[in-house]
C-alpha cells in the first residue's frame, strides 16, 4: 500500500520554462510535506517544505502547493534551469503507528535541456 | 559546514560478512533516521532514534540488523551475514523540527 505516489517516472522540460511535479498522497492524517532533490549518488537535498495548515510554500524559483482536499501537492520550478535536472522526491510526514514517520514517494527523474 | 556525515561512502563486502556504517547527525539534531534505498524507490524507513532512544524499527529491519545511538550523538548501523539483497543505499536522516535532513549515504554491495 504506497501512501505517497509519483506516478510520472520522468519530465523533460525546455530550459527557461516551468517545470510541474506532481504528488499525491492517501492518509489525510499527514501534517507536513517535503519535497527533495538528489543527484546520483548522493543523499536526498531537503528543497521546499510546507504544512498542512497552508496551500503555498513559496522559496525564490520553487513553489510547492497543498490541495488538502484533493490529496495532492505539487512543485513548480520556474524558471527551470539545466542544473536543476535530477530526481525529485516528495514526502508526507505525520505521526504512523506512534512515531514521526516519513514516506516517499518513488521520485520523478527531471531533465532540463538547454 | 556541518551538515550529517555517514562513513563510509561505499562499502563492497562478500556474503556472510559483517559491515558497519557509521552517521553523525547535525549536533543540535534530536532526532535520526535511518533509511534503506533501491534503484528506482524513494528511501524506506528503518529505525528512529529520539536521543539515544530507538522508539520504533521498521519490519524491514530483520534479526540480522541492529542499530545503536549511544549518549544521543552519532548512530551505528550494523548488518550481521550479509546477503546480496542487502545491497542498497543506507541513507541517514536527521531533525529537530519537521525538516529532515539527510547524510550522503553509504552504497554497500553485496558479492
Amino acid at each position: 500500500d504506497q501512501q505517497v505516489k509519483q506516478n510520472s517516472p520522468s519530465l523533460s522540460v525546455q530550459e527557461g520554462r516551468i517545470s510541474i511535479l506532481n504528488c499525491d498522497y492517501t492518509n489525510s492524517m499527514f501534517d507536513y510535506f517535503l519535497w527533495y532533490k538528489k543527484y546520483p549518488a548522493e543523499g536526498p537535498t531537503f528543497l521546499i517544505s510546507i504544512s498542512s495548515i497552508k496551500d503555498k510554500n513559496e522559496d525564490g524559483r520553487f513553489t510547492v502547493f497543498l490541495n488538502k482536499s484533493a490529496k495532492h501537492l505539487s512543485l513548480h520550478i520556474v524558471p527551470s534551469q539545466p542544473g536543476d535536472s535530477a530526481v525529485y522526491f516528495c514526502a508526507a510526514s505525520g505521526i504512523i503507528s506512534g512515531t514521526y514517520k516519513y514516506i516517499f514517494g518513488t521520485g520523478t527523474r527531471l531533465k532540463v535541456l538547454a | 559546514d556541518t551538515g550529517v556525515s555517514q562513513d563510509p561512502r561505499h562499502k563492497i563486502t562478500k556474503r556472510g560478512q559483517n559491515v558497519t556504517f557509521r552517521c553523525d547527525p547535525i549536533s543540535e539534531h534530536n532526532r535520526l533516521y535511518w533509511y534503506r534505498q533501491t534503484l528506482g524507490q524513494g528511501p524506506e524507513f528503518l529505525t528512529y532514534f529520539q536521543n539515544e532512544a530507538q522508539l520504533e524499527k521498521s519490519r524491514l529491519l530483520s534479526d540480522r540488523f541492529s542499530a545503536e545511538r549511544p549518549k544521543g550523538s552519532f548512530s551505528t548501523l550494523e548488518i550481521q551475514r550479509t546477503e546480496q539483497g542487502d545491497s542498497a543505499m543506507y541513507l541517514c536522516a536527521s531533525r529537530t523540527g519537521f525538516e529532515q535532513f539527510f547524510g550522503p549515504g553509504t552504497r554497500l554491495t553485496v558479492l
